[in-house]
């Protein structure tokens, strides 16, 4: 049981917009930033999204990024095939001075 | 470019310790700006956050697994290490190592990750 919830999957397809959304608590989300990662498989997570709506050098303005106090989201513009992987949500949780996961969603590109 | 690389026994006997060691290059482990992380991936489930280190040594660790883990950190030799004692199949995973800024969970850097199973 992950401290976030994300739904476990979500579709769509090419050129559609779709979201993922990441529920949190008080003591995480609603008190810290909110990340994003994306993990293809056999391949480690690599950041996508920082500080709630940031995007690192290199990631597609296609995703974006938004906070609304304890919820997180994560939209994906223009769909593409190679959008298809796993993606997970993340925040400090001040209780438990822990790193705290949601469970991933898996994103099929239709 | 910064680089970590994550080395150690693919197979460790249940009740016995799992011991990892994550090997920085590229960059300096002495940053004061960074923790030094592990996580694993259990198959085909989601990302566990095990716990991180700082520079001075200074760690914090998730909540279920404090019990059973130390991390610790050689910044003469630029690695930090996991071990995880008492382990059962349920400690089988991909553990990661990675580098977090300092003000959350924005882990920028990750190791490619290595497949520990837990077997006799």
């Amino acid at each position: 049981q992950s401290v976030l919830t994300q739904p476990p999957s979500v579709s769509g397809t090419p050129g559609q917009r779709v979201t993922i959304s990441c529920s949190g608590s008080s003591s995480n989300i609603g008190s810290n930033f909110v990340y994003w990662y994306q993990q293809f498989p056999g391949t480690a997570p690599k950041i996508l999204i920082y500080r709630n709506n940031q995007r690192p050098s290199g990631v597609p303005d296609r995703f974006s990024g938004s906070k609304s106090g304890t919820s997180g989201s994560l939209a994906i513009s223009g769909l593409r095939s190679e959008d298809e992987a796993e993606y997970y949500c993340a925040a400090w949780d001040d209780s438990l001075s822990s790193v705290v996961f949601g469970g991933g969603t898996k994103l099929t590109v239709l | 470019q910064l680089q970590l690389q994550e080395s150690g026994p693919g197979l460790v006997k249940p009740s016995e310790t799992l011991s990892l060691t994550c090997t920085v290059t590229g960059g300096s482990i002495g940053s004061s700006s960074y923790y030094w992380d592990w996580i694993r991936q259990t198959p085909g489930k989601g990302l566990d956050w095990i716990g991180g280190i700082y520079y001075t040594g200074s760690t914090y660790y998730n909540p279920s697994l404090r019990s059973r883990v130390t991390i610790s950190i050689d910044t003469s030799k630029s690695q930090f290490s996991l071990n995880m004692g008492s382990v059962t199949a349920a400690d089988t995973a991909v553990y990661y190592c990675a580098r977090r800024l300092g003000e959350g969970a924005s882990l920028g850097y990750w190791g490619r990750g290595t497949l520990v199973t837990v077997s006799s």
